[in-house]
C-alpha cells in the first residue's frame, strides 16, 4: 500500500469547513483514497472514499488532484463532535485487505 | 443494535494470564479482523478471516492465536500475558467480496497487564 503523509495536527472553528490534506505521490492506479476517523476512545469510523472524482456524502466530501497524488477532505461545516484523528489510507478496494493506519491527523474544532 | 460488539470493554489481569476477548458482528459481513493500538496510538493490523479462514497473519507472537467459530465470531486468546500487551485492540469487519470493500470498527477492548 502507498504511503500517505499527513499534519500531524489542525484546528478549526465550529462552524466553519475543515479542510485535511493528505498527500499520497506513490498511489497506484488500482489504489482508491479512504478516509477513516477515530473519536477519542471509539473504534475508527469509515467516512468516505474515491478513486479520482470528488466524492460527497453526508459526512464530508472528498476532492482528489487531477494527478492523484494529494486529496483534501472537507468537513464543511465542523462541529465539537468532529474532533477526531483523521486517517488517509490509499489501498486496493477489493478482497480483504488490511488497512495501514499513519499516525494521522488530529483536528480540534475549537467553539 | 450493536454492528460490531466486543467483550469485555475492559480487562485488567497479572502478568502470564491466559486470557480471552470475544467479537461479534450482525452485519452478515464475510471478513472479521483484529487490529492493535498501543501506547503511541498506532493501528496495527494482526489477524483477518475470511469465511473461518485464516488469511492475514501478521507478525504476532504465537502467544495470540484467533479463533473463527463462524463468520459472525473472531475471538482473540492471548496466553502467558506479558506488560507489552497491555493496548487496545479493535475488531473489525467488512464484506471481501463487496465492491466496494469498508470496514466497521467495534468499540474496542482495553487490556491492562500489571
Amino acid at each position: 500500500d502507498a504511503k500517505t503523509t499527513q499534519p500531524t495536527s489542525m484546528d478549526c472553528a465550529e462552524g466553519r469547513a475543515a479542510n485535511l490534506p493528505c498527500n499520497h505521490s506513490t498511489i497506484s492506479g488500482n489504489e482508491y483514497v479512504y478516509w477513516y476517523r477515530q473519536i477519542h476512545s471509539q473504534g475508527p469510523q469509515y467516512i468516505i472514499h474515491g478513486l479520482k472524482n470528488n466524492e460527497t456524502n453526508e459526512m464530508a466530501s472528498l476532492i482528489i488532484t487531477e494527478d492523484r497524488k494529494s486529496s483534501t477532505l472537507i468537513l464543511p461545516h465542523a462541529t465539537l463532535r468532529d474532533t477526531a484523528v483523521y486517517y488517509c489510507i490509499v489501498r486496493v478496494i477489493q478482497g480483504a485487505q488490511k488497512l495501514v493506519f499513519g499516525q494521522g491527523t488530529r483536528l480540534t474544532i475549537n467553539p | 443494535d450493536t454492528a460490531v460488539s466486543q467483550t469485555p470493554k475492559y480487562l485488567v489481569t497479572q502478568m502470564g494470564n491466559d486470557k480471552s476477548i470475544k467479537c461479534e458482528q450482525n452485519l452478515g459481513h464475510d471478513t472479521m479482523y483484529w487490529y492493535k493500538q498501543d501506547s503511541k496510538k498506532f493501528l496495527k493490523i494482526m489477524f483477518s478471516y475470511n469465511n473461518k479462514e485464516l488469511i492475514i497473519n501478521e507478525t504476532v507472537p504465537n502467544r495470540f492465536s484467533p479463533k473463527s467459530p463462524d463468520k459472525a465470531h473472531l475471538n482473540l486468546h492471548i496466553n502467558s500475558l506479558e506488560l507489552g500487551d497491555s493496548a487496545v485492540y479493535f475488531c473489525a469487519s467488512s464484506q471481501a467480496s463487496a465492491l466496494q470493500e469498508t470496514q466497521y470498527f467495534g468499540p474496542g477492548t482495553r487490556l491492562l497487564v500489571l
